[in-house]
């Protein structure tokens, strides 16, 4: 059964900071995996989709990077702003399903 | 992408009431997915909404208590029914993307129960 996990679950920085979240599956025949961004008491915006085939995807300050074999990806954001705070979802489709799994979220202040 | 639209945005409700909550798409899609966010937690599927067909259900989930309507390909119902406080979430619409699969959401809809 896929199992997807996000450290750390909360992370305030100051303005002008580089950042990485992590999130860890533990399942490694994934078809899909895609980072979202919750802003509070709303729905979910799509930051970056990674196919299986794929290692990393850019969109602007951010880069998504993929490790099938380790079970891993990361969202590295850079030069962080007050508007980067929201929560951080990533979520996962296993090989022959549709369904996503999402991991548990990482709560981010950017502090200005 | 898809421009998913939802209503109720959010309400509050007595204890013993059901609620219907509409997904609207704003393009033909096959499958159209209910999600449910508890508070202060991660997203769970409640079910698939297949048009033509009655919805599937993921385990922890009956069709007593979350009846789901797919009259056509770009619209969704989801009912909360006999509500408790335990059903306080924001429940969520989405639908994935044809070509590779990307998952699309609606704002969501923030109920209380009281």
């Amino acid at each position: 059964k896929q199992e997807v996990t996000q450290i750390p679950a909360a992370l305030s920085v100051p303005e002008g900071e580089n950042l990485v979240l992590n999130c860890s599956f533990t399942d490694s025949a994934i078809y899909n995996l895609q980072w979202f961004r919750q802003d509070p008491g709303k729905g979910l915006t799509s930051l970056l989709l990674i196919q299986s085939s794929q290692r990393e995807q850019t969109s602007g300050r951010l880069n998504a990077s993929l490790d099938k074999s380790s079970g891993r990806s990361t969202l590295y954001i850079a030069a962080s702003q007050p508007g980067d705070s929201a929560t951080y979802l990533c979520a996962v489709t296993t090989s022959g399903t549709y369904k996503y799994i999402f991991g548990t979220g990482t709560r981010l202040k950017v502090l200005a | 992408s898809a421009v998913i639209s939802q209503k109720p945005s959010r309400d509050i409700c007595q204890r013993g009431t059901s609620l219907t909550i509409q997904c609207q798409v704003d393009s033909q899609v096959t499958m159209m997915f209910w999600y449910r966010q508890q508070p202060g937690q991660s997203l769970t599927l409640i079910a698939t909404a297949n048009q033509g067909s009655e919805a599937t259900y993921e385990s922890g989930f009956v069709i007593d208590k979350f009846p789901i309507s797919r009259p056509n390909l770009t619209f969704s119902t989801l009912t909360v029914s006999n509500m408790s406080p335990e059903d306080s979430s924001i429940y969520l619409c989405s639908v994935q993307g044809a070509v590779a699969g990307e998952l699309f959401f609606g704002e969501g809809s923030r109920l209380t129960v009281l």
